[in-house]
């Protein structure tokens, strides 16, 4: 089992409201991320949880907040979006060490603000 | 955020025809990955390279991980419209985990 599952498939958000995206994977991987994708352009990094502890915040605003509940999931918290947000934003997962640490991506959460 | 350099940025082939794209970088990577992305889905990975001068095939995909790791490339053979989409190149360097860099991607059209 290779998959990364990401809740909703899309979503649609004022600029108030306060929404989360969800992650999951049950391959046993220990580092888990957020990325935001623009569209035709690259994913571009947001968030590196490792074994459960926030590892890398790439500057991302505090209105994106993310969550690592257990090993297994990890969560994406929304509050006051801006339009310019709007985004394909992609979770992934992989395994510490020197083999086998390819990354592995869900089908990502289509999120639009209006 | 850095990227890799990742040519040609789109292709134009007809259906039967190779396809070879590549990448290159300023700094070393340990593991070299290429990824396929449709409009709407995440990116699904294809092949994943962790030695220099590494050649990898998967059915018609074959990539080789660059002898001074700081390149790769990956070759479609005969190509059919289902190989329509993104391709990215990425790099990593190995460890508790790993910050992904990403190329710009070769979009890919089939021609029937």
């Amino acid at each position: 089992d290779t998959e990364v599952t990401q809740t909703p498939k899309h979503l649609v958000m004022g600029m108030t409201n306060k929404k989360s995206l969800k992650c999951e994977q049950h391959m046993g991987h220990r580092a888990m991320y957020w990325y935001k994708q623009k569209a035709k352009k690259p994913p571009e990094l947001m968030f590196v949880y490792s074994y459960e502890k926030l590892s890398i915040n790439e500057s991302v605003p505090s209105r994106f907040s993310p969550e690592c509940p257990n090993s297994s999931l990890l969560n994406l918290h929304l509050h006051a979006l801006q339009p310019e947000d709007s985004a394909l934003y992609l979770c992934a997962s992989s395994q510490p060490g020197l083999l086998n640490t390819e990354a592995f991506f869900g089908q990502g959460t289509r999120l639009t603000v209006v | 955020g850095q990227q890799l350099n990742q040519s040609p940025q789109s292709m134009f082939i007809q259906e039967g025809e190779d396809v070879s794209m590549n990448c290159t970088s300023s700094s070393i990577f340990n593991t070299w990955l290429w990824y396929k992305q449709e409009p709407g889905e995440g990116p699904v990975l294809l092949i994943a390279l962790y030695k220099a001068g590494e050649l990898t095939s998967n059915g018609r995909l074959t990539a080789q991980f660059g002898i001074t790791r700081k390149d790769s490339f990956l070759n479609i053979s005969a190509s059919i419209p289902s190989d329509v989409g993104i391709y990215f190149c990425a790099g990593h360097t190995s460890g508790g985990y790993q910050k992904v860099t990403f190329g710009i991607g070769t979009k890919l059209q089939v021609i029937p």
